[in-house]
């Protein structure tokens, strides 16, 4: 198994605190993704990395804020959490060796979260 | 705008039958094709990638592709309940990442 980790797994916050999100992975993978998944939704992209301070936005982007400053850490942070963002969040990373950007895709174990 | 839909479900197919799960998708351009099978609770494991128009075979999966009508389906033969899962189709656009579809939840019934 791919080694990705994401912490915390559960966590219930109140409207309008900061919360973050980690992902760690051990494979040395250039791409790391943060997707959330809502029922009826799907899997939506809300930010990628591409290398060490290099990110981008998904499609659902909006509120949410991200860092990589190690190859092995991509932190998701909602600077001030609404009940919208009740969600399970899933990082990702590419199954692929080496550099490459494919859809060939490994999860990690989700977090759920709980804003009140 | 890349769209990917799929059914729903949930789709219920008796044991040892073959569950058919469908995929349309709007991007014509779209390269990549994958299914990912999620287990309630779990996270997505992918399970087959198909890249050109035709058939992919792995055990009992078969992924099938048609660009021209920009379809990609999933047969699953000799279905077990173990099989029961939401199954999510996604696809990739010349190193974009993934768009997925909302899954088809699949029951096979014992």
């Amino acid at each position: 198994d791919a080694g990705i980790t994401q912490s915390p797994r559960h966590k219930v916050t109140e409207t309008g605190t900061p919360v973050t999100l980690r992902c760690h992975q051990t494979e040395n993978h250039r791409y790391m993704y943060w997707y959330r998944q809502d029922p009826g939704h799907g899997l939506r992209l809300i930010h990628y990395s591409y290398g060490v301070k290099d990110t981008d936005k998904g499609e659902v982007s909006d509120g949410y804020s991200v860092s990589r400053s190690k190859t092995e850490d991509f932190l998701l942070t909602l600077e001030s959490a609404t009940s919208s963002q009740t969600s399970v969040y899933f990082c990702a990373i590419s199954a692929r060796t080496g550099h490459a950007n494919t859809g060939e895709l490994f999860f990690g174990e989700g977090s759920r979260l709980t804003v009140l | 705008q890349k769209e990917v839909e799929q059914n729903s479900g949930p789709l219920s197919v008796p044991e040892g039958a073959i569950a058919s799960l469908n995929c349309t998708y709007s991007d014509r351009v779209s390269q990549s094709f994958f299914w990912y099978r999620q287990y309630s609770g779990k996270s997505p494991e992918l399970i087959m990638s198909i890249y050109s128009n035709g058939d992919k075979e792995d055990g009992r999966f078969t992924a099938q592709l048609n660009k021209a009508s920009q379809y990609v389906s999933l047969l699953i033969r000799d279905s077990q309940p173990s099989d029961s899962a939401t199954y999510l189709c996604a696809l990739e656009v010349r190193n974009t990442p993934l768009v997925f579809g909302k899954g088809t939840r699949l029951s096979v019934i014992a």
